[in-house]
């Protein structure tokens, strides 16, 4: 079946340490990523998306996403992380070939040391 | 940003009763929104889409008597959960496209959704 698959459930690292969160889809076609945070006791939010251009994206907080096609992968990271990062992430993907609804991944649970 | 709310925020109801959660696109217009549940440590997982004006499409596995969708107007729609029992006990979100300020592409706005406990 087609799919999102993110690859960590739980990640747990201390303040300033790299950030990097697998992304994984198996949608052929015309795909738009994204990835939403869910902090604790709040909505989803978007933190940065991919249409088309630069494979490279750049979103809010300091997070950015490569999309690499060839290997349906869109990775998250961010270079240094601080204790407020700490949240649920989501990746999600819209596909032509699913109808263009939203498919969201299992989410990652990032809990960030002090 | 567009903003979506939704009401309740969470609800406590007796089994086999009924609820009615409400989706309201507050500064935009949304002929089309979502509705989502998702478990405890698990991801969303799309349930419906409501469309205004005519009948809501369900994924697969979806029961659409027990999960009545109407999309009243183009700024509200509203999930009744018939018949409550605790399995359907679960997180509900919705979501709604509009355009994000300034781009023309269009994105989805998710409400803060409604924590539904069955007894």
């Amino acid at each position: 079946a087609q799919s999102v698959s993110q690859h960590n459930h739980h990640v747990i690292l201390s303040e300033a340490a790299s950030l990097e969160l697998g992304c994984n889809y198996s949608y052929g076609g015309t795909v738009n990523l994204f990835w939403y945070v869910q902090y604790p006791g709040q909505h989803l939010q978007l933190l940065l998306k991919y249409f088309s251009g630069d494979p490279l994206v750049k979103g809010i907080k300091g997070f950015e996403a490569e999309f690499i096609k060839s290997k349906f992968s869109f990775n998250l990271r961010k270079p240094s992380v601080q204790w407020s990062d700490t949240a649920e992430y989501f990746c999600a993907v819209k596909a032509a070939a699913a109808g263009n609804k939203l498919t969201f991944g299992g989410g990652t649970r990032v809990l960030v040391k002090p | 940003g567009a903003v979506v709310s939704q009401h309740p925020s969470w609800v406590i109801c007796k089994s086999g009763t009924s609820v009615k959660i409400e989706c309201r696109s507050l500064d935009f217009q949304a002929t089309t929104m979502f509705w989502y549940r998702q478990f405890p440590k698990q991801s969303l997982m799309l349930m419906a889409t409501s469309n205004e004006g005519s009948k809501a499409t369900y994924e697969q596995g979806v029961e659409k008597d027990k999960f009545l969708i109407n999309h009243a107007s183009l700024t509200l729609s509203t999930l009744t959960v018939t018949s409550a029992h605790p399995e359907d006990s679960s997180f509900y979100i919705c979501s709604a496209p509009g355009l994000a300020g300034g781009n023309s592409y269009n994105e989805q706005f998710f409400g803060p959704g409604t924590r539904l406990t069955v007894l």
